[in-house]
């Protein structure tokens, strides 16, 4: 049973352009949720997709969105990259049991450093 | 004021030794928590999965919640040097649907 998988594992992109991450949730999972992680600190809520929408938002600009796909697979966008950007960008799946999530099951995370 | 407080340590234990990490946290509303280990640049692997107050244990970690004084534990008992790792804490409301994370603690267990 393959986990959270994310690609890609490492990214260097230049300030002002555009990225594209992808995840691939645990099996049986049909939540994705993203996280942004700085060096040195916890992770931060970016956002959720549920039934391929965005269900709830972390404090975080437009310049960050996200889909979700019928088979549940999500990509987190960015665009105009700063770089206070560069962080380690991890996914999260796990099951809406009636509104309520079980425990979330992360990815090995994308690196993302900008310059 | 942070939603979830975690001293980074860092934190550095001998072998068999019983190593404690603790979090507080101020939302009232928080009742899913959960406890994360990372290894550098890696994801976080989930460790501990517990709802509202009490204990549980899985093998060598106990997790512990008082709700009453907003504080979680985690307790690794005869730790090993593969423990060595960033451990965070994290919480969530009814939902589960947004977790609200510690910065992590350093933990270094020396042969």
């Amino acid at each position: 049973d393959a986990g959270v998988t994310q690609s890609p594992t490492h990214l260097i992109k230049t300030r002002g352009q555009q990225v594209t991450l992808r995840c691939s949730p645990k099996s049986g999972h049909d939540t994705v949720s993203w996280y942004q992680q700085a060096l040195g600190q916890g992770p931060q809520f970016i956002f959720q997709y549920y039934e391929e929408e965005e269900r709830q938002r972390g404090n975080f600009p437009d310049r960050f969105s996200g889909h979700q796909f019928p088979n549940y697979s999500s990509e987190l966008n960015v665009n105009a990259l700063l770089l206070g950007d560069s962080a380690l960008y991890l996914c999260a799946s796990s099951l809406d049991r009636g509104g309520l999530l079980t425990e979330a099951f992360f990815g090995q995370g994308t690196r993302l450093t900008v310059v | 004021q942070k939603e979830v407080e975690q001293d980074p340590g860092p934190l550095s234990v001998p072998e068999g030794a019983i190593v404690s990490l603790n979090c507080t946290y101020s939302n009232s509303a928080f009742q899913y928590f959960m406890w994360y280990r990372q290894y550098s640049r890696k994801g976080p692997e989930l460790l501990m999965y517990t709802y509202s107050s009490g204990n549980k244990e899985d093998g060598r970690f106990t997790a512990q919640v008082d709700k009453s004084s907003k504080y979680i534990s985690l307790f690794i008992r005869d730790s090993q040097p593969s423990d060595s790792a960033t451990y965070l804490c994290a919480m969530s409301g009814r939902t589960g649907n947004q977790f609200y994370f510690g910065t992590g603690t350093s933990l270094t267990v020396i042969p």
